[in-house]
């Protein structure tokens, strides 16, 4: 069965430190997202992606946050300068219709 | 934007018995409405999903049901079994997803 891959799985980071953060998406999805979900909490939406441009983009993605589908496969989330807060677990997704089917989540631990 | 909300926040279940979470939303343009069952540690993944035009969804064990007028759907496990314990998600939407907090279910053998 097809799966969205993420990597790393794991990633340490210094705090202003900048990171990229990858995933390939399920090959014939068209819609792909960002979401985080910070231990114990609910899945918060970051980003959705749409025909190669952002189509939304919630209050957490603020300038720090970028996107990028450098080419027909991978899709990913920098974040330019990294705070404490954006310790968490970031799953990408894609959709071809409304169903969103999760990668396994890169953990981010900033320092 | 969308509000989710979802009841209880935890629910301790003896084996064979059932388990109903319970969730609202906000907006009235939402027309999806899934599921997502996430073990410790892993991805969410989807379990059941709605439509709007559909009143109640059925696969095996598990049930949804949706009412558009009060804004409510619910999840439904029947004779639930240890492997049913997991974090149970609510979503909706028109186009992005809003989750609910998560319903911490835990099964009693």
């Amino acid at each position: 069965e097809p799966e969205v891959t993420q990597t790393p799985s794991h990633q340490v980071t210094q705090m202003g430190q900048e990171v990229i953060l990858r995933c390939v998406p399920i090959s014939n999805h068209l819609y792909f997202y960002w979401y985080r979900q910070i231990l114990g909490q609910k899945v918060e939406f970051l980003v959705s992606f749409y025909n190669n441009e952002i189509s939304e983009k919630s209050e957490i993605f603020d300038d720090q946050f970028s996107v990028e589908r450098p080419d027909g496969s991978n899709f990913t989330l920098k974040i330019r300068s990294t705070k404490l807060e954006d310790s968490a677990m970031y799953f990408c997704a894609s959709s071809e219709d409304r169903g969103l089917f999760f990668g396994s989540g890169t953990q981010l631990s900033v320092l | 934007g969308e509000n989710v909300e979802q009841h209880p926040s935890t629910l301790s279940v003896q084996e064979g018995d059932s388990a109903v979470i319970k969730c609202t939303y906000s907006d009235s343009a939402s027309n999806y409405f899934p599921w997502y069952k996430q073990e410790l540690g892993k991805r969410p993944q989807l379990i059941i999903d709605i439509r709007s035009n559909v009143g109640e969804k059925k696969d095996q064990r598990i049930a949804v049901t949706l009412n558009k007028t009060a804004k409510h759907f619910s999840l439904h496990i029947t004779e639930t079994q240890p492997e049913d314990s997991a974090v149970y998600f609510c979503a909706a939407s028109e186009y992005k997803l809003s989750f609910g907090a998560g319903t911490t279910v835990t099964v009693r053998a």
